[in-house]
């Protein structure tokens, strides 16, 4: 099956201060790679994902970069904020038509 | 639009009891849905999947089990619950046979004691 590793498992950066998550993939088979924010309590939320079509997406203070090449995909927050402190994860779907498999998590603290 | 429901949204039961969380989704139709759980702290633990009513694949043994008896509605039962089964439950739903994205409901809190 699919195997997702995230790195760091915990990351603490100064408000303003950029962040980058990473996550490897093995599975080359699905061109699709979601990243999810979970704040303390609440359900996960989608926030932004890329399709191996192209290598890097924007939304705003955040940014999905893709290298297909190293089978591995990451996660940049720029000027930090407060509300940006919550546990993110990636997700590959691998060879399946149905599943996502989740990193492990990334709990991200943003001190003001 | 579409929307997810999950009840209860907290539950404490004690160890050996029955457990029954129920998940509908509104505004679409043959969705796959997905049961998870998720231990204080921990990643997220896919449990059980369905892509059509009456057809549950199972990812990890255990006591538990899941049933469709409806296109939107997706249930997650035991009937002894144990200690090492307390967590937040969450469903989640996605459409099609290569859509991916998955959008989750509220979660259930569960406590065994």
């Amino acid at each position: 099956g699919e195997n997702v590793e995230q790195h760091p498992s915990t990351l603490s950066v100064q408000e303003g201060d950029s962040a980058v998550i990473k996550c490897t993939y093995s599975d080359s088979a699905s061109n699709y790679f979601p990243w999810y924010k979970q704040e303390l309590g609440k359900r996960p939320q989608l926030i932004i994902d890329i399709r191996s079509n192209v290598g890097e997406k924007k939304d705003q203070r955040i940014a999905v970069t893709l290298n297909k090449t190293a089978k591995h995909f990451s996660l940049h927050i720029t000027e930090t904020q407060p509300e940006d402190s919550a546990v993110y994860f990636c997700a590959h779907p691998g060879g399946s038509n149905y599943k996502l498999t989740f990193g492990k998590g990334t709990l991200l603290t943003v001190n003001p | 639009s579409q929307t997810i429901h999950q009840w209860p949204a907290t539950l404490v039961q004690p160890v050996g009891s029955p457990l029954s969380l129920e998940c509908t989704v509104e505004g679409t139709s043959n969705p796959n849905l997905y049961w998870y759980r998720q231990a204080a702290g921990r990643g997220l633990q896919l449990l059980f999947y369905s892509v059509g009513i009456g057809q549950i694949s199972s990812e990890v043994p255990q006591n538990l089990s899941a049933s469709r008896p409806q296109d939107r509605q997706f249930i997650l039962s035991s009937k002894k619950l144990l200690l090492s089964d307390s967590g937040f439950y969450l469903c989640a739903w996605s459409i099609g046979l290569v859509s991916y994205e998955q959008y989750f409901g509220p979660g259930t809190r569960l406590t065994v004691t």
